[in-house]
């Protein structure tokens, strides 16, 4: 079945570390989304990738890195620089490349937590 | 700036009532309008969407939502609520060929 997959569905943090959130999709989409998610302020743009090896910054991309080198994958590394990385984050993607978005497909999430 | 406001975040309803969850967007001359549900721990799953042609358009679960450009709305409607469409409903919008704004959601409570 085409879908998006996530891993890992929940991931524990020490203060201080890195970590990186997978996002995989075989429905051929050329643009990819990250999106957070905080109780009562609804889905936040981290960073969008409309093509590979291209990538903008969301609404809240500060201590956030993306990379886009497959089309397939669409990678989020959460750094030590964000203060706040507690939070649901789910990975989208459409059709994009020029294409009208006639919908996004939503994996089913990773929940990070720091410990 | 380009937005979508979900004017309630919480709607309690008892179970075979309607049910209306409001959403307004910021205008545009194209405009394209989704509704999301999301369950506890899950990824949004499509309910319908707006990309042309007739305003009433008719999604899964029995929801139905309409496209008012004059007021700028989008709701979404269901005639009669059940338990297990208790979740979170976000609407969304898109102005073509970039990418999707969401609301801030309305948590819908269906009560036996």
């Amino acid at each position: 079945d085409g879908g998006i997959t996530q891993s890992p569905k929940y991931l524990f943090r020490k203060e201080g570390q890195n970590v990186t959130l997978s996002c995989e999709q075989n429905l051929n989409h050329d643009a990819m989304y990250w999106y957070r998610q905080d109780p009562g302020q609804g889905l936040r743009l981290i960073y969008y990738s409309q093509i590979v090896n291209d990538f903008q910054k969301g609404d809240i991309a500060e201590g956030y890195s993306v990379s886009r080198e497959k089309k397939e994958s669409f990678p989020l590394t959460v750094t030590s620089a964000q203060k706040n990385p507690t939070a649901f984050y789910l990975c989208a993607s459409s059709i994009g490349g020029g294409s009208l978005n006639t919908e996004a497909f939503f994996g089913q999430g990773t929940r990070l937590t720091v410990v | 700036a380009q937005s979508v406001t979900q004017l309630d975040s919480q709607v309690p309803v008892f179970e075979e009532a309607p049910v209306e969850l409001r959403c307004n967007y910021s205008s545009s001359v194209s405009v394209y309008l989704f509704w999301y549900v999301q369950y506890p721990n899950q990824g949004l799953q499509l309910l319908l969407k707006y990309l042309s042609g007739s305003t009433l358009v008719k999604g899964i679960n029995g929801f139905e939502a309409e496209f008012n450009k004059s007021q700028t709305s989008f709701h979404l409607r269901k005639p009669s609520v059940h338990i297990s469409d208790t979740a979170e409903y976000f609407c969304a919008v898109s102005y073509g060929f970039n990418k999707f704004y969401f609301g801030s959601g309305t948590k819908l409570n269906v009560k036996p």
